[in-house]
This record gives C-alpha cells, structure tokens and sequence, in this order.
C-alpha cells in the first residue's frame, strides 16, 4: 500500500527566501506525481506533473523534481512572495488505477 | 474551459440525516474522482469512475456511502446516514482519462463541499 509523507508539515520564511518542499514515497511503482496547491477554504490547484519517465519540471518559479529510485519528490519555489502562503499537497499516481495517494502537506507562510 | 463545478458548498445536517452532493466534471473528461478530506490531512480517495464504470471504490464505506455517475458525465455522492466523523470536504476532481502524456492522468479538482455534522 503506498504511503506519502511531506516534510516539514509547517513552514515560515521571509518574503524573497528561496524553499524546499520534501515528499517522500514507499512504492517506487508509480505512474506519475502531481504537486498542488490549496488555499484556505478552497479546492486544489494543480502546479505541475511529472511524468515516471522524467525527472524534473518547471512552471516560473517553481521547479519539481522526481527520484524513482529513492521515493522522493522535491518542490522548490524561488524568490517565495507572500502570495505563494498556501498548503501544498504532493500526490502520487499509482500505475495501475491511475488514482492519485495524497500526503498530509506543507503548510506555508511567507511573511512580508 | 469551465473547471470541476461541486454543489453546494456547505451543507449542515444532523447525525443520521442522509446528504447528496453534486459533480459536473470538466467537459470531455472520462475520470471522475471523489475524495474525502479531513481538516488537517491529505484527500483520501473515495470512489474513482472511468466514464460510468467504477474502476475503484476499496476505501469507500459502502454500508453509508454510495455514488454513481450514469450517464458518464456528472455525479452524485450520498450519506446515508450521515455520522459525526463524516464531517469533512469533499473534493470532485477530473481527467481527461484517455490518451497519451500527461493530459491523460493531470487531475483537476472543484472547491469542494464542506459538510458538518452535528
């Protein structure tokens, strides 16, 4: 059964820090990993998807990258605004029902 | 492209009373999902339909919850009955669910029903 966890589960920086959000995974099997974001009272916001063949992508300032092998996942968001506050969920597609496992997520908060 | 429209937003009932929520993915898309969250975790998957046909429903507890989705396009998801710890959001997510890349599995998802029990 695949697990998710998400380090650090908060997290407060300073506007214009650069950040590393962690996902780790415990079946390398996967079909693909999606990260999104979640605002207070809202749905989720689909940032990037990465494909088990690649290894990385990016959007802006955002950048992800995806290690099979060792069942981690990074987000990296450069030059973080306080707009970026948000909850970010890691989630990972299986290779057989294509259904995605959450993690718990990473509270942010960039402070002005 | 409109996105994953959810009805309605908020709902409160009592325990034992049976509630429905509504889902209209996004236009074309064959996967539709639902997911339970609860305050303070991840989504966890509930039922998930390719067009009409339920490809995974292992977590959803049958004896209170149903869902169905007969015409392949929206879907409902009922409580019946309704109990305390059922208070959670429920999110409706999409894809497209056909196809190769990453159009076929990118997952799109509503605002989501906020449902409290009391």
């Amino acid at each position: 059964k695949q697990e998710v966890t998400q380090i650090p589960a908060a997290l407060s920086v300073p506007e214009g820090e650069n950040l590393v959000l962690n996902c780790s995974f415990t079946d390398s099997a996967i079909y693909n990993l999606q990260w999104f974001r979640q605002d207070p009272g809202k749905g989720l916001t689909s940032l990037l998807l990465i494909q088990s063949s690649q290894r990385e992508q990016t959007s802006g300032r955002l950048n992800a990258s995806l290690d099979k092998s060792s069942g981690r996942s990074t987000l990296y968001i450069a030059a973080s605004q306080p707009g970026d506050s948000a909850t970010y969920l890691c989630a990972v597609g299986s290779n057989y029902g294509q259904n995605f496992v959450f993690g718990p997520g990473t509270r942010l908060s960039v402070l002005p | 492209e409109a996105g994953v429209a959810q009805s309605p937003r908020y709902k409160i009932i009592e325990k034992r009373q049976s509630v429905a929520f509504w889902c209209n993915p996004i236009s074309g898309h064959a996967t539709l999902y639902w997911y339970q969250q609860i305050l303070g975790q991840g989504p966890k998957l509930l039922i998930q339909f390719q067009n009409n046909g339920v490809v995974d429903d292992s977590q959803l507890p049958k004896d209170r919850f149903s869902a169905e989705r007969l015409k392949g396009v929206d879907s409902t998801l009922k409580i019946q009955p309704a109990k305390l710890e059922d208070s959670a959001v429920y999110l409706c997510a999409s894809s497209q669910g056909r196809g190769r890349g990453k159009e076929r599995t990118e997952a799109f998802f509503g605002q989501g029903t906020r449902l409290t029990v009391v």
